[in-house]
């Protein structure tokens, strides 16, 4: 069953902040939002997760709507090389079963 | 730095044969995945583990088994090799911790190409 929900594709023009949103309808009060990227014949890699309250790291912003029913990773200064599809997925860490499910993702063109 | 290391990058094999894809990881994780990924439908998960010689099936299991024997390896099975196993395969391990709610780290991936 998906649990997020996102649009197949999008784009924007370098150097300006990419916002892709992700919804999360029934998401449960102890699942975090995480999102990956994967880069052309790579394997996918982390960006950031959050629970509740706004994240920022090196690689880009984490913004979760107050009822957590969806989310908007912000990359500020999108590059070409942040040409990826990019992976919203929710996820609980339950001891000894943990299921790791992603979708189908957005595949951002940055557009020079 | 951390590593989640796949055995071979391509591989063709032939339809009916018995093949195996290895994964090995260097960080100790309790939890490893098999993923494949096809053109469309995004990567979707075959099997994943949760320690030594546990398993559990995930979305598309049919066609799969897995292997758990050490902690660090974990083997994805292809019985009788068809080609509709024609796929990017991606291996992922993750740390179970509650509190830190740690994230997975993919390897490269194995093309296999069934002919």
């Amino acid at each position: 069953d998906a649990k997020t929900t996102q649009p197949p594709s999008m784009d924007c023009a370098e150097g300006r902040a990419a916002n892709l949103p992700c919804n999360h309808s029934t998401i449960s009060g102890n699942e975090y939002v995480y999102w990956y990227r994967q880069i052309h014949s790579q394997g996918p890699q982390y960006i950031i997760h959050g629970l509740k309250n706004n994240e920022t790291n090196e690689m880009a912003s984490l913004i979760i709507t107050e009822d957590r029913k969806s989310s908007t990773l912000i990359l500020p200064h999108a590059t070409l090389r942040d040409t990826a599809v990019y992976y919203c997925i929710v996820r609980v860490a339950n001891f000894g079963n943990e299921k790791l499910t992603f979708g189908t993702g957005t595949r951002l063109t940055i557009i020079p | 730095d951390v590593k989640v290391t796949q055995s071979s990058r391509y591989l063709v094999k032939r339809t009916g044969e018995k093949v195996f894809l290895e994964c090995v990881q260097d960080m100790d994780h309790e939890n490893m995945f098999w993923y494949r990924q096809d053109p469309g439908l995004g990567l979707r998960l075959i099997y994943f583990s949760y320690d030594v010689k546990m398993k559990e099936k995930g979305d598309i299991p049919e066609g799969y088994s897995v292997s758990r024997e050490k902690k660090e390896r974990f083997s994805l099975i292809l019985e009788s090799a068809s080609t509709n196993q024609t796929s990017m395969y991606l291996c992922a391990s993750s740390l179970t911790d509650l509190i830190l709610n740690t994230e997975a780290f993919f390897g490269q991936g194995t093309r296999l190409t069934v002919v």
